[in-house]
C-alpha cells in the first residue's frame, strides 16, 4: 500500500545546511509536498514538486526528487532557529499520504 | 493571504457526547478534507469531500463520522459517540485543484 518514511530528528547549528530525506511508495503520485509544523500549530505548506521534476528552488529551500528510487528530500541552506520543527513529506493519490515527520532541532 | 478556519481551537468532551468540529476553507476552494493527528503518530486521511459528497473516505471514519457542507461556506465534521482513543488534533483542509490541500490550525480534540 501506500507508505512514506522519514528520518525521525535531524539537530543541526545554525548557518550550516538542513537535509531532511523521505521515501515513498507509490510511483503514481503527481505532486510531492514538504509540510512544516511548529509546536502547537497546524500544517504549513512549504513547497511541493511536480513528479516530472528533478528539482525545484524557492529561496532557502531545495527539493531534489529522484523518481526511480522514490527518494524526496528537502535542503534548507542557512538554518536558522525559526527553522526548528517538525517537517513532513507527503505524497499524492487522491488523498495526501504523511510521513512520520522529521524533527528539525537548530543549536545556535 | 486567505486561510482555512477551524473552530474550536480546543474542546473537551466526555465520552459518549457528540461534538462538531466546524471548519471555513478558502472561499473559492471546491475540495476539502479532513485529516487527524493523534499525539506523536502520523497524521492521518480521514475524509476527502467534493461536489457536495464524500469522494473518499478511510476506514478511521466509521459510522460514529459524518461530514456536511451546510451553508457553502462551513464544512464540518461530527463524531456521534466520542470515544477516548479519538482524541487527537483534527486538520481541516482545502484546495482548488485535488493536487493541493492547505490546512488550518487544527481543532484539538480531548475525551474524557
Amino acid at each position: 500500500g501506500e507508505d512514506v518514511e522519514q528520518s525521525l530528528f535531524l539537530s543541526v547549528r545554525e548557518g550550516d545546511s538542513s537535509v531532511i530525506n523521505c521515501t515513498y511508495t507509490d510511483s503514481s503520485s503527481t505532486y510531492l509536498y514538504w509540510y512544516k509544523q511548529e509546536p502547537g500549530a497546524g500544517l504549513q505548506l512549504l513547497t511541493y514538486i511536480f513528479s516530472n521534476m528533478d528539482m525545484k528552488q524557492d529561496q532557502r529551500l531545495t527539493v531534489l526528487l529522484n523518481k526511480k528510487d522514490k527518494h524526496l528530500s528537502l535542503r534548507i541552506a542557512d538554518t536558522q532557529t525559526g527553522d526548528s520543527a517538525i517537517y513532513f513529506c507527503a505524497e499524492i493519490t487522491g488523498k495526501l499520504i504523511f510521513g512520520q515527520g522529521t524533527t528539525l532541532q537548530v543549536k545556535p | 493571504e486567505p486561510e482555512v478556519t477551524q473552530t474550536p481551537s480546543h474542546q473537551v468532551t466526555q465520552m459518549g457526547q457528540e461534538v462538531i468540529l466546524r471548519c471555513v476553507p478558502i472561499s473559492n476552494h471546491l475540495y476539502f478534507y479532513w485529516y487527524r493527528q493523534i499525539l506523536g503518530q502520523k497524521v492521518e486521511f480521514l475524509v476527502s469531500f467534493y461536489n457536495n459528497e464524500i469522494s473518499e473516505k478511510s476506514e478511521i471514519f466509521d459510522d460514529q463520522f459524518s461530514v456536511e457542507r451546510p451553508d457553502g461556506s462551513n464544512f464540518t465534521l461530527k463524531i456521534r459517540s466520542t470515544k477516548l482513543e479519538d482524541s487527537a488534533m483534527y486538520f481541516c483542509a482545502s484546495g482548488y485543484k485535488n493536487t493541493e490541500a492547505f490546512f488550518g490550525q487544527g481543532t484539538r480534540l480531548t475525551v474524557v
